[in-house]
């Protein structure tokens, strides 16, 4: 059974760039969720994506966005980074079987500074 | 609106004696409670969840919380600490009976666990 991978490890940006961010969800899972982790801070929740569609969103701006494929790995982009955009980014990928949403598994993170 | 509340940023114990992290949490609904580790450069590994049943929860590598309603709490404890427990632990809080829709995790800020030999 492969877990939740996410590529790339380490990511350095610039201001005002776009990033894209990848993951794999475990076998067998159907939904993956993004969380931002700022230093010394918990993980945030970003959104969601169930099916192809977003399932529910955070309190993060409209520049941050993401995707769901067929083969439920998932992508988080990034426009018009920030300063305060740096931070680890956390997927976890999970089983929606019905009306339940079993536990969340997190990948390793991607890292991401933004100069 | 959920929350999670972890008092203090660092717990300092010696290798061999109680380990207790603590954690408040704040929802309008029942909650599911999760204490999750997190080594150096590594992504979050759960150690156990509270889903309803026993309120006594033991997870991994001999941790175990235990669920009070009445305090709102769900704090971590390990009989005798190791030094590969240090790591940075966080508490989160997820609504019960949700669909899926919107079923997201609220992490409390973590507490750093450092083991002294």
């Amino acid at each position: 059974e492969t877990g939740v991978t996410q590529s790339p490890t380490h990511l350095i940006k610039t201001r005002g760039q776009q990033v894209t961010l990848r993951c794999s969800s475990q076998s067998g899972h159907n939904t993956v969720s993004w969380y931002q982790q700022a230093l010394g801070q918990g993980p945030q929740f970003i959104f969601q994506y169930y099916r192809e569609e977003e399932n529910g969103r955070g309190n993060f701006p409209p520049r941050f966005s993401g995707l769901q494929f067929p083969n439920y790995s998932s992508e988080l982009n990034v426009n018009a980074l920030e300063l305060d955009d740096s931070a680890l980014y956390l997927c976890a990928s999970s089983l929606r079987s019905g009306r339940a949403v079993n536990e969340q598994f997190f990948g390793p993170g991607t890292r991401l500074t933004v100069l | 609106a959920q929350s999670v509340t972890q008092l203090g940023s660092h717990v300092s114990v010696s290798e061999g004696a109680l380990v207790l992290l603590r954690c408040n949490y704040s929802s309008s609904v029942p909650p599911y409670l999760f204490w999750y580790v997190q080594y150096p450069n590594q992504g979050l590994q759960l150690l156990l969840k509270y889903t309803s049943a026993a309120t006594l929860v033991k997870g991994i590598n001999g941790f175990e919380a235990e669920f009070k309603k009445s305090e709102t709490s769900f704090h971590l404890t390990k009989p005798s600490a190791h030094m590969r427990d240090a790591a940075e632990y966080f508490c989160a809080v997820s609504d019960r009976g949700l669909t899926g829709a919107n079923s997201k995790l609220t992490f409390g800020k973590g507490i750093t666990l450092s083991v002294r030999p």
